[in-house]
């Protein structure tokens, strides 16, 4: 079946502009996170979406950053007047179910802020 | 905060070696362990998954092992081939509202022919 798919794949911005990031996750999966990797910094959590429930949003580094997802499949994770320190893969997962089970990952979105 | 260690960072081993890699972590409260495979420019294709119930997982030559109460890792790959050759992330899924991974730096394998 049809994996976690990302667009765009590699994605090129001035400094100060808005992007927009979208996850298309496994159907049927509940849970999705946003991951973000940096050269030296390695993975890390950003944003978690389980259900309908309030994500938690304790891994954004700053209120540049907001995801939403809508009816509880595709997600958009959007960085308002980017940074260079913004440059990274952004990296989105799905799970079946919050906790306990695999997370599996999508080919991820290169950012570069120029 | 959990933390998890990947050493070392690289790794180069003949073609057919026997090899292990190993993953600690600090919190040894994990609901589960999970290894993955990174290829350059490419996504995590997960390998393994290890419930904190269980002490190994295996497929086909990789063989996860789990030590929750030393907080240690390994993967075992037998008879490595240059196909091998990724970067090999540990990450554990910790109690919690958000069943987020923590992840290890990874460890980079090149498998010689």
């Amino acid at each position: 079946g049809a994996g976690v798919s990302q667009s765009p794949s590699n994605k090129v911005t001035e400094k100060g502009k808005d992007v927009e990031l979208r996850c298309d996750p496994i159907s049927g999966h509940t849970a999705l996170y946003w991951y973000r990797q940096s050269l030296g910094q390695g993975l890390e959590f950003l944003i978690y979406f389980q259900g309908n429930s309030a994500p938690d949003k304790s891994g954004l580094p700053s209120d540049r950053f907001s995801a939403e997802r809508t009816g509880g499949s595709v997600s958009t994770l959007t960085i308002q007047r980017t940074q260079q320190e913004d440059s990274a893969v952004y990296l989105c997962a799905s799970q079946i179910r919050g906790g306990y089970s695999e997370q599996y990952f999508g080919p991820g979105t290169r950012l570069t802020v120029t | 905060k959990q933390e998890v260690t990947q050493i070392p960072a690289a790794l180069s081993v003949p073609e057919g070696e026997n090899l292990v890699l190993n993953c600690s972590f600090t919190d040894s409260a994990i609901y589960n362990l999970q290894w993955f495979r990174q290829d350059p420019g490419k996504g995590l294709t997960s390998l393994l998954l290890i419930q904190s119930s269980q002490r190994e997982q295996t497929s086909g030559r990789l063989n996860a092992s789990l030590d929750k109460s030393s907080g240690r890792s390994t993967l075992y790959i037998a008879a490595s081939q240059p196909g091998d050759s990724a970067t090999y992330l540990c990450a554990v899924e910790d109690p919690g509202a958000n069943s987020k991974l923590t992840f290890g730096k990874g460890i980079t394998l090149s498998v010689r022919p």
